[in-house]
């Protein structure tokens, strides 16, 4: 079945600690992306890719890194410099030169600042 | 700088009632418009959406109205069903500008259907 897979679901990281979470896509998307989800704020972008070795920053890109090596695979790094790292991080692709297409997500990853 | 606005952090509706989700929006390069239905602990799914050539679009239950002039949208859901209870988000994106290939969310909408 396609479909996008995030793992971990949950993650525990100590303060200090970067951590790394994952995403893959079978869907032959060209765009991938990550959001942030925090009570009462709705999805915030972190990072955006439209294409292979080619990513751009969102609109709260501080404190995460990302790369773009292969089509299938956006993983995204947290790292010590973020502030308030607890969060749901959600992974989506979609094809980005098709006019009027939706996103797909996966199932999410919560990470917890321990 | 929130360009998309869900006023209505949360709905409550008896079932088989119509459900009335809302949505503003201020950046004028958006022309396509999406929602998304999220349960807890899970990926939003999509639901449906409206090109800004259009004012309406019907999916069953699902109905959402476009209003270009004010820059609002809106989803109705008739007849409500238990199983609607969810976060609702409200999502725009364009095809120029800062805005193209990436979606903006609105702060979600949580709709409570009663039996």
């Amino acid at each position: 079945d396609g479909g996008i897979t995030q793992s971990p679901k949950y993650l525990f990281r100590k303060e200090g600690q970067n951590v790394t979470l994952s995403c893959e896509q079978n869907l032959n998307h060209d765009a991938m992306y990550w959001y942030r989800q925090d009570p009462g704020q709705g999805l915030r972008l972190i990072y955006y890719s439209q294409i292979v070795n080619d990513f751009q920053k969102g609109d709260i890109a501080e404190g995460y890194s990302v790369s773009r090596e292969k089509k299938e695979s956006f993983p995204l790094t947290v790292t010590s410099a973020q502030k308030n790292p607890t969060a749901f991080y959600l992974c989506a692709s979609s094809i980005p030169d098709r006019m009027n297409t939706e996103a797909f997500f996966g199932q999410g990853t919560r990470l917890t600042v321990v | 700088d929130q360009q998309v606005k869900q006023n209505s952090p949360s709905l409550s509706v008896q079932e088989g009632r119509i459900s009335i989700l809302n949505c503003d929006y201020t950046n004028s390069m958006f022309d396509y418009f999406l929602w998304y239905k999220k349960y807890p602990a899970e990926g939003p799914t999509f639901l449906i959406s409206i090109s800004s050539i259009k004012d309406k679009n019907e999916d069953g239950r699902f109905t959402v109205f476009l209003n270009k002039s004010a820059k609002h949208l809106s989803l109705h859901i008739v007849p409500s069903q238990p199983g609607d209870s969810a976060v609702y988000f409200c999502a725009a994106s364009g095809t120029g500008g800062t805005s193209y290939g990436k979606l903006t969310f609105g702060q979600g909408t949580i709709l409570t259907v009663h039996p």
